[in-house]
């Protein structure tokens, strides 16, 4: 019963390198989202994909772009990371585009100096 | 857009007490789903409650739709119950699950 599972668990980064953040599911869910965490506010959403083979932006998406791998696996990738990504990097799924309960994974921890 | 307030925003109290955290939203939704934050930074689903009142164990969830509230009722707490406590709710029409703020809730021995 892995559910949701992210890697890697923590990252540090230069300013300026790249990297990707990799999730997959295995409760044949449809829909999968990316959130970040910043210290003493809630989850904002990046990127989302409500079925395979579709992805739309979130609140946050500047930055960051999404890959939709197959109806498992959601990647986020950072192609030139700053500072300002600093944060906690959660991805998440549900059976249907948001009306079923979210289910996410533990967490990537990135620092970027 | 859709504002979500949690309150309080921090709750201190004793094993075996009783809580309960309210979620207030401004616009009317069609999804409301509670959230428990553990001091390692799992996220755990707890109700999906867009309406109505659920039960599991010693947590119960109440919405009121018509009212924009939902309250989470924790009893007899533990202090595995610690961490915070989030709200997120769907607005109608949008497909974006916005989240409160968070309640902090600590349970001492």
């Amino acid at each position: 019963n892995a559910g949701v599972t992210q890697t890697p668990k923590f990252q540090v980064l230069k300013t300026g390198q790249s990297m990707t953040l990799q999730c997959a599911q295995d409760m044949n869910h449809n829909s999968m989202y990316w959130y970040r965490q910043d210290p003493g506010m809630g989850l904002r959403l990046i990127y989302y994909s409500a079925s395979e083979g579709t992805t739309d932006k979130g609140e946050v998406p500047n930055g960051y772009n999404v890959s939709r791998l197959n109806k498992r696996e959601f990647s986020l990738r950072l192609e030139s990371a700053a500072p300002s990504q600093t944060s906690v990097y959660f991805c998440a799924s549900g059976t249907s585009s948001y009306n079923s309960p979210l289910h996410f994974g533990n967490g990537t921890r990135l620092t970027v100096t | 857009g859709i504002q979500v307030e949690q309150s309080p925003p921090d709750l201190i109290l004793q094993e075996g007490a009783n809580s309960t955290l309210r979620c207030n939203f401004s616009d009317s939704v069609n999804n409301l789903q509670w959230f428990h934050q553990n001091p390692w930074g799992q996220l755990i689903n707890l109700f999906y409650i867009p309406s109505g009142t659920k039960q599991n164990g010693r947590l119960s969830a109440t919405t009121v739709a018509t009212e924009r509230y939902s309250l989470l009722y924790i009893s007899s707490s533990q202090t595995t119950d610690s961490g915070v406590y989030f709200c997120a709710v769907v607005i109608q029409g949008a497909q974006k699950l916005v989240f409160g703020q968070g309640t902090r809730l600590t349970i001492n021995p």
